[in-house]
């Protein structure tokens, strides 16, 4: 079984359009997270959940927004794509909250084309 | 401000070892430096992490100075399957006034293995 899933693998959309992505981790785990990563490879974190409660949120435009209806999963919703949104967005668990010493356990990622 | 610098790209051969260095000047007292591993189209996976000296797994080893200024993920021995991206990471420690950490991650190194 995949530790962390997230689905679709592949989205092209539209600019304008509203679109979700999906993850779910059956790892136990406590912690949740969305990255971008960007075509230069550089990974962003944009959200952290525990336990379904919101502990980082950064700047990222109010146009995303994570839901979490339990602790085993955490999806992202995207209003009105730009094509600046196109990336691929990493989900991603940890056991832990304060990840000093604690593994990020990430998704096959969802590679985002905003046309 | 960026929190660790690695080199963009590394090219070897099959067989050689690999050491891939990484600065992370502003390391807090606290923080754990870990290496992660991300082949193409999938997730970056936990490969090492280490304090300081040295840290050896069935991976890599891990070569940290007593200064923590910067640390060295020695891969021996590569095969082409090792060719992929390799971050490096320490903990972001000011969280914007919350008490938990996030991880942040550089640009990575490209390690290419040739034939």
């Amino acid at each position: 079984d995949t530790a962390v899933s997230q689905t679709p693998k592949y989205l092209v959309t539209q600019m304008g359009n509203d679109k979700s992505i999906k993850c779910e981790q059956n790892l136990g785990h406590d912690t949740m997270y969305w990255y971008k990563q960007d075509s230069k490879k550089f990974l962003k974190i944009m959200f952290s959940y525990n336990n379904k409660e919101l502990i980082i949120n950064e700047t990222v435009p109010n146009r995303f927004s994570p839901k979490s209806p339990d602790k085993a999963h955490l999806n992202l919703h995207i209003n009105s794509l730009e094509l600046g949104d196109s990336a691929v967005y990493f989900c991603a668990s940890s056991q832990v909250k304060f990840v000093t010493n604690e593994k990020l356990f990430f998704g096959s990622g969802t590679q985002l084309s905003v046309l | 401000l960026a929190k660790t610098t690695q080199p963009i790209s590394m090219d070897s051969y099959e067989g050689q070892e690999v050491n891939i260095t990484c600065s992370h000047n502003n390391i807090a007292t606290n923080d754990y430096i870990t290496w992660y591993q991300q082949f193409p189209s999938q997730g970056p996976r936990f490969i090492i992490q280490g304090y300081k000296t040295k840290v050896t797994n069935e991976v890599a080893s891990l070569f940290i100075p007593a200064d923590r200024k910067s640390s060295t993920l020695s891969l021996p021995r590569v095969s082409l399957s090792d060719t992929a991206v390799y971050y490096c990471l320490v903990v972001d420690n000011n969280a914007g006034g919350t008490s938990y950490g996030k991880l942040t991650f550089g640009q990575g190194t490209i390690l290419t293995v040739h034939p």
